[in-house]
């Protein structure tokens, strides 16, 4: 039970480049979320979905895109990449039953865009 | 709008004596309240929770209060070890309903540092 994976751990990117993030969960969980954490600024949502082929916007969804193909898959794309960009990326899920409030992190991709 | 507030960047404290971390928020909806700890380089992990009708809970050496009036709470860890230090996040979700997803609303987050 691997819990919250995520994929590639470090990444670093040229202005204008594009890249995919990677996030997968093996709990069954139908709510997925990507966050980036910048200092003094906490986790703040990007998007995030609530089952396979659904997907929101959160507080800061400029500049990215997602899909969830899979129930256990979420994907965060950047298509032309910018210095503001620079991050580092958490996924997390969770499950829709409310009994269970807590959401399960991956351990995050740190990228930089130079 | 800031609505999940940690108004403290850093704590220092000594081995053996208790943290206090505290956290505001401003919106009335939020109907449950959970702290994270963050070790460097990795995820944020659950480390306690509590529901808007409670105003206590505790989990072995960690304990968190909630006072609803004053829309505050606090994370109180005793004894404190050199363990826990650790960047610790506040986080909030709104209160029942068909749109919020479990969504979670976080603190800047405030950095512990246990001294031995």
């Amino acid at each position: 039970n691997a819990g919250v994976t995520q994929t590639p751990k470090f990444r670093v990117l040229k202005t204008g480049q594009s890249m995919t993030l990677l996030c997968a969960q093996d709990m069954n969980h139908e709510y997925m979320y990507w966050y980036r954490q910048d200092p003094g600024m906490g986790l703040r949502l990007i998007h995030y979905s609530v089952g396979e082929g659904t997907t929101a916007k959160g507080e800061v969804p400029d500049g990215y895109n997602v899909s969830r193909l899979k129930k256990q898959n979420f994907l965060l794309g950047l298509e032309s990449a910018a210095p503001s960009q620079t991050s580092v990326y958490f996924c997390a899920s969770s499950s829709r039953d409310r009994r269970y409030n807590e959401q399960f992190f991956g351990p995050g991709t740190r990228l930089t865009v130079l | 709008d800031q609505q999940v507030k940690q108004n403290s960047p850093s704590l220092s404290v000594q081995e053996g004596r208790i943290s206090i971390l505290n956290c505001d928020y401003t919106n009335s909806m939020f109907d449950y309240f959970l702290w994270y700890k963050k070790y460097p380089a990795e995820g944020p992990t659950f480390l306690i929770s509590i529901s808007s009708i409670k105003d206590k809970n505790e989990d072995g050496r960690f304990t968190v209060f909630l006072n609803k009036s004053a829309k505050h709470l606090s994370l109180h860890i005793v004894p404190s070890q050199p363990g826990d230090s650790a960047v610790y996040f506040c986080a909030a979700r709104v209160g029942a309903g068909g749109t919020s997803y479990g969504k979670l609303t976080f603190g800047q987050g405030t950095i512990l540092t246990v001294h031995p």
